[in-house]
């Protein structure tokens, strides 16, 4: 079945530091990619999307580029600040009609520290 | 614009009492509504979908059930808890159209006690 692997973290990096949270998919077809973010105590945030190969998704200084070759969808932000200090989740959505369930990785911690 | 309200933000309940948390979405028509069970340091749970009203599909054997009663709103419930049933719960909609994104609630954190 379609599923989401993104690297487990935590990952802690300190403040203007490159950000790089990896994912990879397996899926039939072209899905659509999602990444949302998570602030403590809170519900998730669409962060970016890409709905085709080659696709780049970008949003508040993160981007993140669909590669059907390597079937990847990395997110990445060359300054990281202490307000981006999150849980980041890697999603798809099969292209298939009906419910257009989220498949979803299992999010990446993120700590900023000043 | 589209908002999505989820209530409450947090419930304390006992064990075997039962459970009814609601969620409505404003400014759109037919969406796909979704419910998620978010568990203490993981991942998010697909608990039910609905694309219509009336229609509910159940991803996961458990105790709890959906609804929904109007075209925007969606129901999740339970008639007695189990400690299990803790989380966050989290409630989500998107367009019926393909490649759009689901947009999420502030969800509700409910613990058992």
């Amino acid at each position: 079945g379609d599923s989401v692997t993104q690297m487990e973290g935590p990952v802690t990096l300190s403040e203007e530091a490159f950000l790089t949270i990896n994912c990879t998919y397996t899926a039939t077809g072209y899905p659509s990619l999602f990444w949302y973010v998570q602030y403590p105590g809170e519900g998730l945030q669409l962060l970016l999307k890409a709905t085709k190969a080659d696709d780049k998704g970008s949003n508040k200084g993160f981007e993140a580029t669909y590669r059907k070759e390597t079937t990847s969808f990395h997110l990445e932000k060359g300054s990281v600040q202490v307000s981006d200090s999150a849980v980041y989740f890697c999603a798809l959505t099969p292209r298939q009609g009906g419910s257009e369930k989220l498949v979803f990785g299992k999010g990446t911690k993120l700590t900023v520290n000043p | 614009s589209q908002t999505i309200h989820q209530w409450p933000a947090t419930l304390v309940q006992p064990v075997g009492s039962p459970l009814s948390l609601e969620c409505t979405v404003e400014g759109t028509s037919n969406p796909n509504l979704y419910w998620y069970r978010q568990a203490a340091g993981r991942g998010l749970q697909l608990l039910f979908y609905s694309v219509g009203i009336g229609q509910i599909s159940s991803e996961v054997p458990q105790n709890l059930s959906a609804s929904r009663p109007q075209d925007r709103q969606f129901i999740l419930s339970s008639k007695k808890l189990l400690l299990s049933d803790s989380g966050f719960y989290l409630c989500a909609w998107k367009k019926r159209s393909e490649n759009q994104p689901q947009h999420f609630g502030d969800g509700t954190r409910l613990s058992i006690l």
